[in-house]
């Protein structure tokens, strides 16, 4: 089965600035897609942004932009002018035809 | 469409008894997937449905959990004789496609006593 590993539990960021999340996978398709997930606390998980591997151009949504690296299997998440309502878990997650998996997560705190 | 529907949001059983979940999907989604969550952690895959055909079960999941997708429609997750270490969340997602996102219902909160 695919594995998606995020190597940063937690990460912390001061209000206004950027911060990067890291995410790597592992899978032997070539045709899958790439998500970050957000879940605050106790609140629903909902989607921030997501990557079509076949594309080349990094996706972007507003604040939120990733840097995808099919070759290194490598998809990070960069929040720009953290806001405090960033602040949640973070997941990233993988997709292909047969299933859909979700790292361990990464816990983001934004500092006033 | 409200989105995806999880029924209970909470429930407190006695170790032994049997539990059922009931998770409603986006009407036109044909892929639904069942994972589950502790605390810190990041959701786990249990099994997910193409339509009413379960596609793949993980081997984490005992005999003593089961799932089905009567029509393709709404799906239950059921344990058996829980044990305190299946208290957890339990997250049902659905998607139109195997590789769109996925959207999550609420959950439902077990905590076996």
């Amino acid at each position: 089965a695919q594995t998606v590993t995020q190597s940063q539990p937690e990460m912390s960021v001061q209000e206004a600035e950027t911060v990067t999340l890291s995410c790597t996978y592992d899978t032997s398709e070539s045709d899958y897609y790439l998500f970050w997930y957000k879940q605050p606390p106790s609140r629903q998980m909902i989607l921030v942004i997501r990557q079509e591997a076949y594309k080349q151009q990094n996706a972007t949504e507003n604040r939120f932009s990733v840097n995808f690296q099919k070759a290194a299997k490598s998809f990070s998440l960069k929040i720009s002018d953290s806001q405090l309502g960033d602040a949640a878990m973070y997941f990233c997650a993988y997709a292909d035809n047969n299933d859909m998996r979700f790292g361990a997560g990464t816990r983001l705190t934004v500092k006033p | 469409d409200t989105g995806v529907s999880q029924d209970p949001r909470h429930k407190i059983t006695k170790r032994g008894q049997n539990v059922t979940f009931r998770c409603d999907p986006i009407s036109e989604h044909n892929r639904l997937y069942w994972y589950r969550q502790t605390l810190g952690q990041g959701p786990e895959f249990l099994t997910y449905f193409q339509n009413e055909a379960q596609l793949e079960k993980s081997r984490l999941l005992s005999d003593r959990f089961s799932a089905e997708r009567p029509k393709g429609s709404f799906s239950t997750l059921e344990i058996q004789r829980t044990e305190q270490g299946d208290s957890a969340m339990y997250l049902c997602a659905s998607s139109y496609r195997g590789r769109t996102e996925a959207f999550f219902g609420q959950g439902t909160r077990l905590t076996v006593v």
